[in-house]
């Protein structure tokens, strides 16, 4: 299947800096990638969508300027968090769609990224 | 909205009993239907993607069934592992493509 990294896979963090997340499909193109945020024994939450060479779309209560993300190419997108505060703490999941035929297409995961801000 | 509900939150058997996870969604209006297994502090693994248009699914010990009319997916675990030890997630996809996500239900396999 596609393969979909992060880095880094761990960031402990003061708290008021800024910090960026990288998501990239290895072996396959992806003009949509997708955020998601998962708290502790809870489900995973959507985020944002970013599409290559456009501004995300955020989800309801999700602060862009809090949770800036950029997808300048077909194999990378960002996430950065800035002004990280405690109450960022969670562990992020990105995934790339695999482009196909019309319709949503299956999504790749990455493995996750877990921010610790003290 | 569209809200997904796993039952049990968490299960624990022997080792060689079958397992049966169950998913129930409000809106049927959904274009797939997926189940993913997480460890602990990792990413998820997609075990089956079910269309909506399709009744069911299997890979190799694992049979996932969906009935989109009553809003209700199961998936089936047999002869369970210890290795199966996980929380399995069901998430349902709308026509825009977004994931909408249960809760999980955590399971124990024990030896």
């Amino acid at each position: 299947g596609a393969v979909v990294s992060q880095h880094p896979s761990r960031v402990i963090c003061k708290s008021g800096t800024s910090v960026k997340i990288e998501c990239r499909s290895l072996d396959f193109q992806a003009t949509t990638m997708f955020w998601y945020r998962q708290f502790p024994k809870k489900s995973l939450m959507l985020m944002a969508t970013s599409n290559e060479g456009s501004k995300a779309t955020y989800e309801q209560g999700v602060e862009k300027d809090k949770f800036l993300i950029n997808h300048a190419s077909l194999t990378l997108s960002t996430l950065t968090v800035t002004s990280a505060h405690p109450e960022d703490s969670s562990f992020y999941i990105c995934s790339g769609e695999l482009a196909g035929g019309p319709g949503p297409n299956e999504q790749f995961f990455g493995p996750g990224t877990r921010l610790t801000v003290l | 909205k569209q809200e997904v509900t796993q039952i049990p939150a968490a299960l624990s058997v022997p080792e060689g009993e079958n397992l049966v996870l169950n998913c129930s969604f409000t809106d049927s209006a959904i274009y797939n239907l997926q189940w993913f297994r997480q460890d602990p502090g990792k990413g998820l693994t997609s075990l089956l993607l079910i269309q909506s248009s399709q009744r069911e699914q299997t890979s190799g010990r694992l049979n996932a069934s969906l009935d989109k009319s009553s809003g209700r997916s199961t998936l089936y675990i047999a002869a369970s592992q210890p290795g199966d030890s996980a929380t399995y997630l069901c998430a349902v996809t709308d026509s825009w493509g977004k994931l909408q996500f249960g809760a999980g239900t955590q399971v124990v396999v024990t030896p």
